[in-house]
């Protein structure tokens, strides 16, 4: 599976939109990039995934570039419950999902 | 809720002892992955089984093991615990065994397993 690169944290303030970025420039043609967060030591929670096109559903919206060698998650108005780790993990057929360090995001009152 | 049950979820035992984690996945999914996190090593994955057949194994050490049942349930067997082995536990299911967009792979509260 392709690696990924993502800053290690990021403010952000309370009612604005968060943008966390992850670059995964050796991706292949079909491979998915999946976006994970974890809260404080619970389980991972799957946010959203897309392959070519962008997405949006009721979390999170999440933009690749037309090359597919990056991306963008967007947490529209983030709330101070959004804090947490960050994942962007891109998979193949690789059925397991490889977790990196992933970003921690400190959304701020 | 994510449907994955993940049970005990505290455990405390002693070095050299034997614990059993269980795990129910969400209905109808086929797919049970282990994963363990402990502070210094991030999430690792462990194994994966598929409709009771292993799919692929990670960096499991050979004093753990793992099995899926029948009805789909999967349990991690760790033994000759050490102290190093305390470490948040994490049982994953989906419902198929590969990548795509049907597949995702959705994560219990985990078992905290700490030898002491």
């Amino acid at each position: 599976d392709a690696k990924t690169t993502q800053p290690t944290s990021m403010d952000c303030a309370e009612g604005r939109a968060a943008n966390l970025p992850c670059n995964h420039s050796t991706i292949s043609g079909n491979e998915y990039v999946y976006w994970y967060r974890q809260i404080h030591s619970q389980g991972p929670q799957y946010i959203i995934h897309g392959l070519k096109n962008n997405e949006t559903n009721e979390m999170a919206s999440l933009i690749i570039t037309e090359d597919r060698k990056s991306s963008t998650l967007i947490l529209p108005h983030a709330t101070l419950r959004d804090t947490a780790v960050y994942y962007c993990i891109v998979r193949l057929y690789g059925n397991k999902l490889v977790f990196g360090a992933g970003t921690i995001l400190r959304v701020k009152s | 809720d994510s449907g994955v049950t993940q049970t005990p979820k505290h455990l405390i035992t002693a070095t050299g002892q034997r614990v059993t984690l269980r795990c129910s996945p969400r209905s109808g999914d086929l797919s049970v992955y282990w994963y363990q996190q402990s502070l210094d090593q991030g999430l690792q994955f462990l194994i994966q089984y598929y409709n009771g057949e292993e799919r692929a194994k990670g960096n499991i050490l050979e004093r753990f093991s793992a099995q899926q049942f029948p009805d789909l349930h999967s349990e991690l067997n760790l033994s000759s615990l050490e102290l190093g082995d305390s470490a948040l536990y994490f049982c994953a299911s989906s419902v198929g065994g590969g990548a795509g967009p049907g597949n995702t792979i959705y994560f219990g509260e985990g078992s905290w397993l700490t030898v002491v």
